[in-house]
């Protein structure tokens, strides 16, 4: 059973540019969160997606919009890149319709900005 | 969510018990305290959760104090596998966003 998968596994663009990350969640799960986590910092939540729609949302500009497609996979999308947009993205994925209380987390996509 | 504070780091010789704490001094009733680790350079793993009750898992085990104010996740043997950035979260929202803090590095030496 496959975990959770993210691609790419590194990214480099340019300020100013826009960048989509996609996942696919553990199989049996139904509801995608995103994290960004920069250097030396512990994860923080972007969004979640359930249902194909966002259910919850962190501290993030509208530069940052998400998709759940029907097989509950996902993507990320950022626009105009920052230099402060470099980090790892991380995507998890649980099973709410059993309480969600374990999420699984993917290996992480390094978006460098330059 | 309620605060959680954890000492930034610790060490453990390997084959000893890890003990790592957690003051939750603001939890309230309904919030449960959560347990990951991250391994460099890997995605966070989810180790063990618990609401009043001590739980116990193939990981590890879960001690919470009767009032809830503070916590301690126990690795009984620890190895070299899991020297990890460990971290603790108090949240109501199962299955909702995880805050994370700074989290406690564990560094097993052999």
């Amino acid at each position: 059973d496959a975990g959770v998968t993210q691609s790419p596994t590194h990214l480099i663009k340019t300020r100013g540019q826009q960048v989509t990350l996609r996942c696919s969640p553990k199989s049996g799960h139904d509801t995608v969160s995103w994290y960004q986590q920069a250097l030396g910092q512990g994860p923080q939540f972007i969004f979640q997606y359930y249902e194909e729609e966002e259910r919850q949302r962190g501290n993030f500009p509208d530069r940052f919009s998400g998709h759940q497609f029907p097989n509950y996979s996902s993507e990320l999308n950022v626009n105009a890149l920052l230099l402060g947009d470099s980090a790892l993205y991380l995507c998890a994925s649980s099973q709410l319709r059993q309480g969600g209380y374990e999420q699984y987390f993917g290996p992480g996509t390094r978006l460098t900005v330059t | 969510d309620a605060k959680t504070t954890q000492p930034t780091s610790m060490d453990c010789a390997e084959g000893r018990a890890a003990n790592l704490p957690c003051n939750h001094s603001t939890i309230s009733g309904n919030e449960y305290v959560y347990w990951y680790r991250q391994i460099h350079s890997q995605g966070p793993q989810y180790i063990i959760h618990g609401l009043k009750n001590n739980e116990t898992n193939e990981m590890a085990s879960l001690i919470i104090t009767e009032d809830r104010k503070s916590s301690t996740l126990i690795l009984p043997h620890a190895t070299l596998r899991d020297t990890a950035v460990y971290y603790c979260i108090a949240s109501n929202n199962a299955g909702n966003m995880l805050t994370f803090g700074g989290g406690t590095r564990l560094m097993v030496k052999p």
